[in-house]
Formats: structure tokens, sequence, C-alpha cells
């Protein structure tokens, strides 16, 4: 059963930093590309970033292109998010997800609030 | 960037059906795929791909859902719909980079 358990989030304040982890079980994680995709309190989805099988390729929203970084662990099966320089928008739950074209595979999302 | 546009709600009956679209700003199809998605949101929930590729069922979802589309416009069918279908379903692109429509909001009428 593929699962994605997201964590490291919390209250953080604006111009400070953070760092999502997803540990990902179930697949063979460095076979498949992985994604970042974020939902503002009571708003719609937004794709975040992305970053290929390998670590090669990566990909963000305009943004936070500069703030954030995508990585990952394949030897630890684990995804990475880390956030710099918040700001009061980028609250929201952020979701790691399985990507191949669709999002397939989704986790329970860990909740970022940046506020003083 | 590529814009999907959704309608923000739609009411409907129960047994009826259910028809939400999706417009996107450019074609999403190439020759080979249309490259667009879709899925339910639940409230508190992670999202659930229901069809990939404009008109694929996704795994374990029930076959009263389908899709279809290409180029700019795109369809989510549900039919008939049941009262756990109420939810709110987005569409999303993967032609260029990813983008999510805003959503719509399925409800009874």
């Amino acid at each position: 059963e593929v699962q994605l358990v997201e964590s490291g989030g919390g209250l953080v304040q604006p111009g400070r930093s953070m760092k999502l982890s997803c540990a990902a079980s179930g697949f063979t994680f460095n076979n498949y590309d992985m994604a970042w995709v974020c939902q503002a309190p009571k708003k719609g989805l937004e794709w975040v970033a992305t970053i290929s099988y390998d670590g090669s390729s990566t990909y963000y929203r305009d943004s936070v292109k500069g703030r954030f970084t995508i990585s990952r662990d394949n030897a630890k099966s684990t995804l990475y998010l880390q956030m710099d320089s918040l700001r009061s928008e980028d609250t929201a739950t952020y979701y790691c997800a399985r990507e191949l074209g669709a999002f397939a595979y989704w986790g329970q999302g860990t909740l970022v609030t940046v506020s003083s | 960037d590529i814009v999907l546009t959704q309608s923000p709600a739609l009411a409907v009956s129960l047994g009826q059906r259910a028809t939400i679209s999706c417009r996107a700003s450019q074609s999403v199809s190439t020759s080979s795929y249309n490259l667009m998605h879709w899925y339910q949101q639940k409230p508190g929930e992670q999202p659930k791909l229901l069809i990939y590729d404009a008109s694929n069922l996704a795994s374990g979802i029930p076959v009263r859902f389908s899709g279809s589309g290409s180029g700019t416009d795109f369809t989510l069918t549900i039919n008939p719909v049941q009262a756990d279908d109420i939810a709110t379903y987005y569409c999303q692109q993967s032609r260029e980079l990813w983008t999510f429509g805003g959503g719509t909001k399925l409800e009874l009428k």
C-alpha cells in the first residue's frame, strides 16, 4: 500500500524558515517524480514544486522561486521542502504527492501557519 | 502559464447527472494524450484522483464517474449522483508544468 506521511509543519514567524518532510513507503520511491501541492485555508489547490525521480530536475511555481527548495533522499525514501523567507500568504496545508502527470497518491498534509 | 477555469458551484439532485466543466487557456493535448486530470476533495481530506488523461478511470473509482474532452474543453460527469459524491472537484493539467482549476463545489438541489 502506497503511503505518504508529511511532517514538519507548525507556526512560524514571517521571514523565518521551515523544512517539511514526506516519508514514502509501499512503492519504489526512486522510480517516481514527486511534488508538493498546497491549499490555503478555505481555498483551492496550488502546485508548489516538483522534483524528478533522481533529483536532477526541479520545477517551482513563480511565487516560491528563490525561496523554496525541493529535494529528496532516495536512500531514505523521503521528500523535503525547505521554505525560506516565509510570508503570511504561504500559510496553507502542504501535501506531498506522487507525480506521473496526474497526482495519483497524496499524503494527509501538514499545516504551515506563518504569523507573528 | 496555463489557466484552468471552472464554475464555482453546481447544484444537482440525487440520482441525476452532474456535468462539471473545465476550460484551459491553451490546449493541454498532445498528439497522443489529453493531459487533463480530475480530483475529488471532501472537507478535511486530501484530494483523490478520479480521472487521468481526460478519460481514464483511476483505480478503485466507481464507473458512475467519467471524463471527456480534448484541447481546451473538458468535462467530468457523475451519473447518477449519490450522496457520497457531494464534494469539491478540481481539474488539473500537466501539459505545461502543473496547474489546478479553482474547483467546483457540488451541492444538493
